[in-house]
Formats: C-alpha cells, sequence, structure tokens
C-alpha cells in the first residue's frame, strides 16, 4: 500500500538557518504529493503541493520538487525565522476509489532566535 | 470563503459514553475525510464520504461510523468510548478525489476519562 517516510525529528535550528526536511513515498500509481504545516493547538494547513513529476511547489519561502526517480519531496527553505516552528507533515494523496491522503509521521521544527 | 469548520472544539467524555463530533466543508466541496490524531500515533485516516456515500474507511473498529447528509456536512459517531479514543479529531474537505488538495478544519480534541 502507500507509505510515506519521513526524516527522524526533531529538528533544531537557529534562525535564518537553512532547512532540508526529508520525505520520499511509496504508491502504486501517480500521486499528488503535499506538505502541511500544524502550529502549536491548530488543525493543518496545506503549505505547498505538486501533482506531477518535476513540478515545484512552493509557498512562504518553502519549497519541495515532485522528484518521480527517486521517489521523493524534500521540504526546503533557504532561511527559516522563529515563526516557522511547528510540526511539518508530508503525505500523499492517490485520485480514485483509494481516494485519501496518506501521512509521514510528522516531524517537529524549533526554530532559535 | 468560510474554510471548514468542526464542532465541539474540546469535549470531555467518561468511559462507555457515545459521542459525535460534527464538520461543515467549504462551499462547493463534496468529500468529507474524518483523520484521529493520538499523541505518538500520527495521522490516521478514519473515513471518506463523497456524496453522501462512504467511499473508504480506515482501519477502526466499526464502533467508529459517521453519515454525510445532502448538504455535504458531515457527523462522526465513535461508540462505547474507551481512553485511546483520545485524540484530535480532524476534519477535512475536497472536490471530489482531492487531488487539488484537502482543507483542514481545526478539529476536537476528545478526552475519555
Amino acid at each position: 500500500g502507500d507509505s510515506v517516510t519521513q526524516m527522524e525529528g526533531p529538528v533544531t535550528l537557529s534562525e535564518e538557518a537553512f532547512l532540508t526536511i526529508n520525505c520520499t513515498y511509496t504508491a502504486t500509481g501517480y500521486p499528488s504529493l503535499f506538505w502541511y504545516v500544524q502550529y502549536p493547538g491548530e488543525g493543518l494547513q496545506l503549505l505547498l503541493k505538486a501533482t506531477k513529476a518535476d513540478d515545484k511547489g512552493s509557498n512562504k519561502g518553502f519549497e519541495a520538487t515532485y522528484r518521480k526517480e527517486t521517489t521523493s519531496f524534500h521540504l526546503e527553505k533557504g532561511s527559516v525565522q522563529v515563526s516557522d516552528s511547528a510540526v511539518y507533515f508530508c503525505a500523499l494523496s492517490e485520485p480514485g476509489a483509494n481516494s485519501k491522503l496518506t501521512f509521514g509521521k510528522g516531524i517537529t521544527l524549533s526554530v532559535r532566535p | 470563503e468560510a474554510g471548514v469548520t468542526q464542532s465541539p472544539t474540546h469535549l470531555i467524555k467518561t468511559r462507555g459514553q457515545q459521542v459525535t463530533l460534527r464538520c461543515s466543508p467549504i462551499s462547493g466541496h463534496t468529500s468529507v475525510y474524518w483523520y484521529q490524531q493520538a499523541l505518538g500515533l500520527g495521522l490516521q485516516f478514519l473515513l471518506w464520504y463523497d456524496e453522501g456515500e462512504e467511499r473508504n474507511r480506515g482501519n477502526f473498529p466499526p464502533r467508529f461510523s459517521g453519515r454525510q447528509f445532502p448538504n455535504y456536512s458531515s457527523e462522526l459517531n465513535v461508540n462505547a468510548l474507551e481512553l485511546e479514543d483520545s485524540a484530535l479529531y480532524l476534519c477535512a474537505s475536497s472536490r471530489t478525489e482531492g487531488r487539488a488538495g484537502y482543507t483542514f478544519g481545526s478539529g476536537t480534541r476528545l478526552t475519555v476519562v
């Protein structure tokens, strides 16, 4: 079945550091890929998405590229801020009768001033 | 546009009781998904409703059930509550099959004592 694997956390960075959060996936078809963010005490917000190979999703300085050859969708940001502290989830969705989001375990990012 | 709304935001129930959680999707979204986010277990898919029908179900016992109404709002019912049902229950909505993305509500925090 479908699965999403995220790197182990938590991650602690200083403000303005470069961020990479790894995500790889296993899917039977051609999934859409997503990054969601969950701030403390809140629900999930869609951060960015990509629906086909080589697509790059971007939002709020975050980027991720859909790499079919390596089945990856790594999240990057050039300069993190304290306000980026949150839990980040990588997820995939396959179309059709099996439509649902399959999530990775999530990773907690803490950014210190 | 109004987002996905969930009610109540918090509730406390006693073991063995029954609970009903409610979700109103974004206007124009016909699919509603329910997820359980329990401490240490990540986001687990519960149910998917589309056009009033249950389309997919996660690996949960039958005491977890729900329905979708003609206006596309949805209820999640949990019978015979157990302590391990304590979790954040998240509802998401999308256009059918969700390939373009899913919008989440802020969740209902259920505590079973």
